[in-house]
């Protein structure tokens, strides 16, 4: 089993659309949080750091639930920029990244 | 202040050379991590280093792959006699000092496409 799992996608969504990512993560002694964006044959951004009390970004709202191990990201009115590959990442000691869920967004 | 710089960006060898990639650190980072992303995959961690020291080398394959953080200039990773499956995108980032409180953010150089023939 990996230790982070991701929906691979892709997902298709029209421009506006509200679109939710899930990750599931194994190990309990994971420290922090994260979702990067990654472009295609681009190095992966730091999107946003996730914590147990929810944070949000602009259209972006991401959660974590420690006692789930399950960590999701929310993008609403989504933009054409938005179609990415959106990475979630774990951290213990170094970051341990899942497989990415691509995202494509239509006119 | 100038991101993760890494070269070459792209670099074709073939079967049995060796590939050296460099990657030098954002001004004021002293850690380095080297990730590898084999084509259609995530990120894998191979290696953390500080300034002449390998903090964690765990994700590094046990044979031909080595790497050096030297006192001065950037952090290399070598393969040596490179092999078909070595074709991948190697990320290199870097985290300032890891001082109490600090933002140990990784943050991630453009990354060299090595393709071996």
């Amino acid at each position: 089993r990996k230790e982070v799992e991701q929906d691979p996608g892709p997902f298709n969504v029209p421009e506006g659309a509200t679109v939710a990512f899930n990750c599931t993560y194994s190990n309990s002694a994971s420290q922090s949080f994260f979702w990067y964006r990654q472009d295609c044959r681009k190095e992966p951004k730091l999107l946003m750091s996730v914590y147990s009390s929810g944070n949000e970004d602009g259209r972006f709202t991401a959660q974590l639930n420690r006692a789930s191990q399950y960590i999701s990201l929310l993008i609403r009115d989504s933009k054409l920029s938005d179609s990415a590959t959106y990475l979630c990442v774990v951290k213990r000691n170094m970051l341990t990244f899942g497989g990415g869920t691509r995202l494509m967004v239509k006119p | 202040n100038a991101g993760v710089m890494q070269n070459p960006r792209h670099l074709v060898r073939r079967r049995g050379q060796e590939a050296r990639l460099r990657c030098s650190p954002m001004k004021g980072h002293s850690h380095v991590y080297w990730y590898r992303q084999l084509p259609e995959e995530g990120l894998k961690f191979m290696v953390y280093l500080q300034k002449e020291n390998i903090i964690d080398e765990s994700g590094m394959p046990k044979e031909r792959f080595s790497a050096e953080f030297p006192k001065e200039g950037p952090s290399i990773l070598r393969i040596q006699q490179v092999v078909r499956g070595d074709s991948a995108a190697y990320f290199c980032a870097s985290s300032p000092p890891r001082e109490q409180g600090a933002d140990d953010t990784q943050y991630f150089g453009p990354g060299t496409r090595l393709t071996v023939l």
